[in-house]
């Protein structure tokens, strides 16, 4: 069983659809990471959190540590939010190793 | 643009080649990684270099050798490899525990 866990690992919604993609981790963490790649496999770091809750556009990260648990949710979403989203978690600060999530593959319908 | 390029983009390799991977960076990281992403498996980890010393070598096979002659470069020079390591090959380097990804190179063995 791999220590990160996302859900679900393929989505498809329609355009404006408000969307949530779900990562449930094991291990102790310090922070935990929110990676976006599109097709041809360049990588785009969107969030990096350890408490609370992160907001940038249309996109929004919530954790919860307790339940080590972390969501990650995208409001009136696009056909350019089309790609694969992936959870990482790092187990100290300082310490760059980052353990990932296999990917959420979400496809926005126009 | 992340600021972090990987040359090539797309590698064909037979078995008994001989190649490497660029990587390079000018956004003053002293950290430098490189990944494996196969289909259907999440992001491995390989190599981590900091300040231009090894300091992770995640049990990668030696047909694969890291080189990192500065902190803006990092190589990945491979040999003999085999059919199962076609996969992408990322590079990326970190600044305060956020990291920043190439583009990838496209590896197929044949």
């Amino acid at each position: 069983k791999n220590e990160v866990e996302q859900s679900p690992q393929n989505l498809t919604a329609q355009e404006g659809e408000f969307i949530t993609i779900n990562c449930s981790y094991s291990v102790g963490i310090s922070a935990l990471h929110w990676l976006q790649q599109h097709p041809g496999g360049g990588i785009v770091s969107l969030f990096m959190l350890s408490s609370g809750k992160k907001k940038h556009g249309r996109l929004i990260a919530t954790i919860n540590i307790q339940e080590k648990h972390s969501s990650l949710h995208i409001t009136a979403s696009h056909p350019r939010d089309s790609a694969v989203y992936i959870c990482a978690v790092q187990s100290n600060f300082g310490n760059e190793k980052l353990t990932f999530g296999t990917g959420t593959r979400l496809t926005i319908i126009p | 643009e992340t600021g972090v390029t990987q040359t090539p983009r797309h590698l064909v390799m037979g078995m008994t080649n001989k190649k490497s991977l660029k990587c390079e960076q000018h956004l003053g990281h002293n950290a430098m990684y490189w990944y494996k992403q196969s289909a259907k498996k999440p992001l491995e980890l390989m190599f981590v270099y900091n300040f231009k010393e090894q300091t992770e070598n995640n049990s990668v096979p030696s047909r694969f050798s890291p080189e990192c002659p500065n902190s803006s470069h990092l190589f990945l020079h491979l040999h003999t490899l085999q059919p199962e390591d076609s996969a992408l090959y990322l590079c990326a380097s970190s600044h305060r525990d956020e990291q920043y990804f190439g583009p990838g190179t496209r590896l197929t063995v044949t």
